[in-house]
């Protein structure tokens, strides 16, 4: 069964900190796609990033970069600046690489920017 | 371009009433999912379905029903409300490869 850990229930930083949030994976497929998604106090679910399980390069988009790593099951989210926009949950998620019957989502970190 | 939209965006059932969530997406996506926000439990898999006509249970069916007549509208059923379902219910929808799914803005259902 695939299984994402968001071990970081609450993460509470000051603006202009860099700040990294932790996503942990488990599955038996040895390919598989990883995820990002933000979900500010609005409450919509955006989607940021996709990752496949062949491609390891770490991504950078702007203030935001993507850390992924296959030999330890991660794939982490950091931040840099923060700003009081940033505040939202954010949610990693996993699901096979050829469907997406079963994408599964961690419990969301909850990051709190404060001026 | 208006993407996933759910109805109603917020709504109060009575224990032991049934009610349906509308979902209709509009970008001719084959696969389409019900998934609810619980606090501390993340977004969990209620059903989901690759196809008009074709449905599947998630982690968490007991309870819903879905159906899928045509590509563009995937309701989910509660068929006798009860406590247990007060939550956040988001739909989704995607193409048939996981590239990143389109959510609606969900509703939000208590049961009293």
């Amino acid at each position: 069964a695939q299984k994402v850990t968001q071990a970081q229930t609450e993460i509470s930083v000051v603006e202009k900190e860099d700040v990294t949030l932790d996503c942990v994976y488990e599955t038996r497929d040895t390919t598989y796609y990883l995820f990002w998604y933000k979900q500010p106090p609005s409450g919509e679910l955006v989607f940021l990033i996709r990752r496949n399980s062949f491609d390891e390069q770490n991504e950078i988009s702007g203030r935001y970069s993507w850390n992924f790593q296959k030999s330890t099951s991660s794939f982490n989210f950091t931040i840099t600046a923060s700003q009081v926009v940033d505040s939202a949950v954010y949610f990693c998620a996993l699901s096979g690489y050829d469907n997406n019957n079963d994408m599964r989502f961690g419990a969301g970190t909850r990051l709190t920017v404060k001026p | 371009n208006a993407g996933v939209t759910q109805t109603p965006k917020f709504q109060v059932l009575k224990t032991g009433q049934s009610m349906t969530l509308q979902c209709a997406q509009d970008m001719n996506h084959e696969y389409m999912s019900w998934y609810r926000q619980d606090p501390g439990m993340g977004l969990r898999l209620i059903h989901y379905s690759v196809g008009a006509g074709i449905t599947d249970q998630g982690e968490v069916p007991n309870g819903y029903n879905v159906s899928r007549s045509t590509t563009e509208d995937f309701p989910l059923r509660l068929l006798s409300a009860a406590p247990s379902q007060t939550s956040v219910y988001f739909c989704a929808s995607g193409t048939a490869k996981p590239y990143g799914y389109t959510f609606g803005s969900g509703t939000r259902l208590t049961v009293v």
